[in-house]
């Protein structure tokens, strides 16, 4: 099955520097690949996702970029806040949509210092 | 707004107790999963659904059997709690056809504490 590794596993940046997670699969066939932001105590989001026909794509400050040949995607957060602390999750499936089965990695907290 | 509902926040169970945790949805979503949350691990997958009386393993599926009678509900069940089933487990659900993205809608959690 897939197996999606993520690191670092806690990260801590200065208010306006950029943060940047790494994750890497297992699966050649997984072609879906999103995030997911979990505020402390509160659910999981989708911030952003990417599919194997797209190499990047942004959405105001954060930015995800996709490398298939070498199984790898990372999220790139710029100018980054004190409300992006959280721990981010990256995500692999045969999606989106129709018969999904959505593998995790292991997250990363993210801490920014005002 | 997209709604998955858990029944239970909190529960505290027993060595040998059958458990169940219940998992609602109201936007009609056809595919639905059970994860447990522990630090450093991550999300795991216990089982998911893709349709009424359907259900596939997910990775960790030892310990725990699932349920889906009707399409909004899909419940997860421990057969005999044991303390390394203490977990936080999350439902979420996702649109399987006719959509751009693969978004999945995260309930709020049932943290279970097993002694």
């Amino acid at each position: 099955g897939e197996n999606v590794e993520q690191h670092p596993s806690t990260l801590s940046v200065q208010e306006g520097d950029s943060a940047v997670i790494k994750c890497t699969y297992s699966d050649s066939a997984s072609n879906y690949f999103p995030w997911y932001k979990q505020e402390l105590g509160k659910r999981p989001q989708l911030i952003i996702d990417i599919r194997s026909n797209v190499g990047e794509k942004k959405d105001q400050r954060i930015a995800v970029t996709l490398n298939k040949t070498a199984k790898h995607f990372s999220l790139h957060i710029t100018e980054t806040q004190p409300e992006d602390s959280a721990v981010y999750f990256c995500a692999a499936s045969l999606g989106p949509g129709g018969y999904q089965k959505v593998t995790f990695g292991t997250g990363t907290k993210l801490q920014v210092i005002p | 707004d997209v709604k998955v509902t858990q029944s239970s926040r909190y529960l505290v169970k027993r060595t040998g107790e059958k458990v169940f945790l219940e998992c609602v949805q109201d936007m009609d979503h056809e595919n639905m999963f059970w994860y447990r949350q522990d630090p450093g691990l991550g999300l795991r997958l216990i089982y998911f659904s893709y349709d009424v009386k359907m259900k596939e393993k997910g990775d960790i599926p030892e310990g725990y059997s699932v349920s889906r009678e009707k399409k909004e509900r899909f419940s997860l069940i421990l057969e005999s709690a044991s303390t390394n089933q203490t977990s936080m487990y999350l439902c979420a659900s996702s649109r399987l056809a006719g959509s751009n993205t693969g978004e999945l809608f995260f309930g709020e959690g049932s943290r279970l504490t097993v002694l």
